[in-house]
């Protein structure tokens, strides 16, 4: 079974910094890796999907990259400001028809 | 354009009731899923269904059952509420499977209680 690790669990920061969430996973025989992000009390939203023949994915101040062989991903946010704030999820698919979710890191950006 | 609905917002159930949590999409989507996530375990695929007319489980499957009553709706059903069911419940929709590039696109959740 896919085990996805997030880390840190959570992050604090001054508004401008760039930043770096880390997300591994321990079988690399994976179809696309995505970037979620939560908003307390709310639902996901997709940020980036990366597929497993892809080395990266930018989406303005979003950069997401994916070592395979390493069984490694970084979201790269770059400038930070405090609309920022949410909890990061990581999510592999490797069977084609279920992801497996990482617990997510709480992302907090102080103005 | 709503996107993915799901009713009701917030449930509390005593142990042994049933309920029903309903979960529609309008973007025409083939493939819809439910998740629950719990604190520190993260989301994790109850049921999922491919296209109209197939269900499939997912990680976690004991204690539900789900039927796709349409391409837009996806009913997640529990027979005999348990406290171990206390979660939050997602309802998800994608155009195509997951092997493809195609995103999920998540409902807001449903908030349950068992006593």
């Amino acid at each position: 079974k896919q085990e996805v690790t997030q880390i840190p669990a959570a992050l604090s920061v001054p508004e401008g910094e760039n930043l770096v969430l880390n997300c591994s996973f321990t079988d690399s025989a994976i179809y696309n890796l995505q970037w979620f992000r939560q908003d307390p009390g709310k639902g996901l939203t997709s940020l980036l999907l990366i597929q497993s023949s892809q080395r990266e994915q930018t989406s303005g101040r979003l950069n997401a990259s994916l070592d395979k062989s390493s069984g490694r991903s970084t979201l790269y946010i770059a400038a930070s400001q405090p609309g920022d704030s949410a909890t990061y999820l990581c999510a592999v698919d490797n069977t084609g028809n279920q992801f497996y979710f990482g617990t997510g890191t709480s992302l907090t950006v102080i103005p | 354009n709503a996107g993915v609905t799901q009713t009701p917002k917030f449930q509390v159930l005593k142990t042994g009731q049933s309920m029903t949590l309903q979960c529609a999409q309008d973007m025409n989507h083939n493939s819809m899923y439910w998740y629950r996530q719990d604190p520190g375990m993260g989301l994790r695929l109850i049921y999922y269904s491919a296209s109209e007319g197939t269900t499939d489980k997912g990680e976690v499957p004991n204690g539900y059952n789900v039927s796709r009553l349409n391409k837009r709706e996806f009913s997640l059903r529990l027979e005999s509420a348990a406290p171990s069911q206390t979660s939050v419940y997602f309802c998800a929709s994608s155009e195509a499977p997951l092997a493809s590039t195609d995103t999920q696109y998540f409902g807001p959740g449903t908030r349950l209680t068992v006593l």
